[in-house]
């Protein structure tokens, strides 16, 4: 079954500190991967995404995620968090198909 | 360039009454979702088309759901009778498919109260 799992529900961190969210998906074939990002209130925004090649990837506001397929996963970083970090991030996966399957989403709160 | 468009943001109805959500996808894209996002559930999609044709519809809920795309620059997903467990964001996302694998672009969603 296609899915995609994200480790944490909810991370609280304060500023400055590095960020990790982990995402691995179910898939042993060729995948796109993404990240998104909902503030609160607000719609999804792309943070990043995978098509190929270097699986190293940068996004914008500081964000980065690595690929690596002999774990299926896809773990979003970012150093040094802001407060204005504070929001909801989505992994997603684009199955053969064209079918995104997005993770349950995690909460991070950025303490001032 | 204008990105997805989502109409009405806000929608409070009654219970029973005919709720019609409504989306105009990016200028040029081939393929239309319609996710739904609850705190239960988190982004459920429910529905895709490919140039207008429905792909998948096995996330529609029930029959009360129905959604068309009459044309490439508009779709609408429809809740006959609305109740309030169908009050959720309703988003609707766009990409422009070259091969099995798209980027979608999200709208800003609408928020559907059900009372």
């Amino acid at each position: 079954a296609q899915s995609v799992s994200q480790h944490n529900h909810h991370v609280i961190l304060s500023e400055a500190a590095s960020l990790e969210l982990g995402c691995n998906y179910s898939y042993g074939g060729t995948v796109n991967l993404f990240w998104y990002v909902q503030y609160p209130g607000q719609h999804l925004q792309l943070l990043l995404k995978y098509f190929s090649g270097d699986p190293l990837v940068k996004g914008i506001k500081g964000f980065e995620a690595e690929f690596i397929k002999s774990k299926f996963s896809f773990n979003l970083r970012k150093p040094s968090v802001q407060w204005s970090d504070t929001a909801e991030y989505f992994c997603a996966v684009n199955y053969p198909g064209g079918k995104l399957i997005f993770g349950q989403g995690t909460e991070l709160s950025v303490k001032p | 360039d204008a990105g997805v468009i989502q109409s009405p943001r806000h929608e409070v109805t009654e219970m029973g009454q005919e709720v019609t959500l409504r989306c105009k996808p990016i200028s040029g894209h081939n393929s239309l979702f319609w996710y739904r996002q609850t705190m239960m559930r988190g982004l459920e999609l429910l529905i895709y088309f490919n140039n207008n044709v429905p792909i998948d519809d096995s996330g529609m809920p029930e029959d009360r759901f129905s959604a068309k795309m009459p044309n490439a620059s508009f779709s609408t997903l429809k809740i006959q009778p609305s109740e309030p467990r169908d009050s959720a964001v309703y988003f609707c996302a766009s990409s422009l498919q070259r091969s099995s694998y798209n980027e979608q672009f999200f709208g800003p969603g609408t928020r559907l109260t059900v009372l």
